[in-house]
């Protein structure tokens, strides 16, 4: 049972615009989510995060939103560069040792 | 400022060899440490995770095992390793109270 879901496997946007990557989740225990971007062969890099206190929370170009109700998260890049071009990973954190679930990824790339 | 070293980058084992993937953490004291697996297409999947010397817990029943010999030193390893083990390998840390989890490079295994 997936319990972080990212239903698009990859996104396409043109350089310059909005980039809406979007989070689902199922465990109502998750209070703290977090976004991670990698690059082929290269460890996961922290982007953003947010505690489940929050609905909003923004980083120059980066802003994640969450709605509980849904249980739903999402990551904002505005505006959108070719570098930004990897796969975004959303996770979720709950239990003693604060571990993290992660969903499967999505595929941004950015087009020129 | 804190830095998390994995050797080594790559590595090609013929089938029913041992295995020992070494992390280490610098900068930080009693991090929580974290071995993470990523097979090809797909997320991030937890394997160990270590509060403390001597302290593993197994996340996934498997062909590979965890220690944690000094605090800031975490160590993956197989008696016999299988095709199904090749993937891509990630150490991370994260401090004691906070949920952010800081990867290492990886370490690419295929097992042939």
């Amino acid at each position: 049972d997936q319990q972080v879901k990212q239903n698009s496997p990859s996104l396409s946007v043109q350089e310059g615009r909005i980039s809406i990557l979007n989070c689902d989740y199922t465990n109502s225990m998750f209070d703290y989510f977090l976004w991670y971007k990698k690059y082929p062969a290269e460890g996961p890099t922290f982007l953003i995060s947010i505690s489940s206190i929050k609905d909003k929370n923004e980083d120059g170009r980066f802003t994640v939103f969450l709605n509980k109700s849904a249980k739903h998260l999402s990551l904002h890049i505005v505006p959108s560069q070719p570098g930004d071009s990897a796969v975004y990973f959303c996770a979720a954190s709950a239990g003693s040792a604060r571990q993290l679930t992660f969903g499967s990824g999505t595929q941004l790339t950015v087009l020129p | 400022s804190q830095t998390i070293h994995q050797w080594p980058a790559t590595l090609v084992q013929p089938v029913g060899s041992p295995l020992s993937l070494e992390c280490t953490v610098e900068g930080t004291s009693n991090p929580n440490l974290y071995w993470y697996r990523q097979a090809a297409g797909r997320g991030l999947q937890l394997l160990f995770y270590s509060v403390g010397i001597g302290q593993i817990s197994s996340e996934v029943p498997q062909n590979l095992s965890a220690s944690r010999p000094q605090d800031r030193q975490f160590i993956l390893s197989s008696k016999k390793l299988l095709l199904s083990d090749s993937g891509f390998y990630l150490c991370a840390w994260s401090a004691q109270d906070r949920d952010t989890q800081y990867f290492g490079p990886g370490t690419r295994l295929t097992v042939l």
